[in-house]
């Protein structure tokens, strides 16, 4: 299996304007996360599906941020409108169920930058 | 959610066992222990995962006390490819979505 893969893998763009990033989770696995990471904050858990369903998105710090999985393999996150205090690595991660002894497995990451 | 509270840096050389104690004081019955690397620009990686007393695998070893409110992370030999941030999660059996990542701890080993 490839693992997860998220693209773009870079994302350089201007205020206000829409960002959409992409994730295709691990064949098989049927949760799916959402994590952001600054250098200020750490890595927060922005949402998370089980089943296609999102489950908790109490991490989605705006409006501005949504999320969907309308299918088993496909997930995007976006923003609309960006701020620069977006500028993050945006990871998703995938694992077998939700209990926390499964395994989640990261994507290499999207590195977005807001001018 | 349990709090975990790590070390902020730890520097070691090659070839030293490394520990990394994480404290957890309001773990709950439910609460697994997980510990996870991460290279940079790279996304973190399961290293081992724990619920009490002593868990080993071909990577690390974990050690959990009695009354769970710590753990320790024990790293073998490491080596120059060991550089990396080690965090601690604490999170129900039941909803991985309930664990949450802390600071970690930046791990540096020296020639």
């Amino acid at each position: 299996d490839a693992g997860v893969i998220q693209s773009p893998r870079h994302e350089v763009t201007e205020m206000g304007q829409e960002v959409t990033l992409r994730c295709k989770p691990i064949s098989g696995h049927n949760s799916l996360f959402w994590y952001r990471q600054t250098m200020m904050r750490g890595l927060e858990l922005l949402i998370y599906f089980n089943n296609n369903v999102p489950i908790d998105d109490s991490g989605m710090p705006e409006d501005r941020f949504s999320a969907k999985m309308p299918n088993a393999s496909f997930s995007t996150l976006k923003i609309q409108p960006s701020e620069p205090r977006d500028s993050a690595v945006y990871f998703c991660a995938s694992t077998l169920g939700l209990a926390v002894y499964n395994e989640q497995f990261f994507g290499p990451g999207t590195r977005l930058t807001v001018l | 959610l349990a709090k975990t509270t790590q070390p902020i840096s730890m520097d070691s050389y090659e070839g030293q066992e490394v520990n990394i104690t994480c404290s957890h004081n309001n773990i709950a019955t439910n609460d697994y222990i997980t510990w996870y690397q991460q290279f940079p620009s790279q996304g973190p990686r399961f290293i081992i995962q724990g619920y009490k007393t002593k868990v080993t695998n071909e990577v690390a070893s974990l050690f959990i006390p009695a009354d769970r409110k710590s753990s320790t992370l024990s790293l073998p030999r490491v080596s120059l490819s060991d550089t990396a941030v080690y965090y601690c999660l604490v999170g129900e059996d039941t909803n991985a979505g309930k664990s949450t990542f802390g600071d970690g701890t930046t791990l540096t080993v020296k020639p």
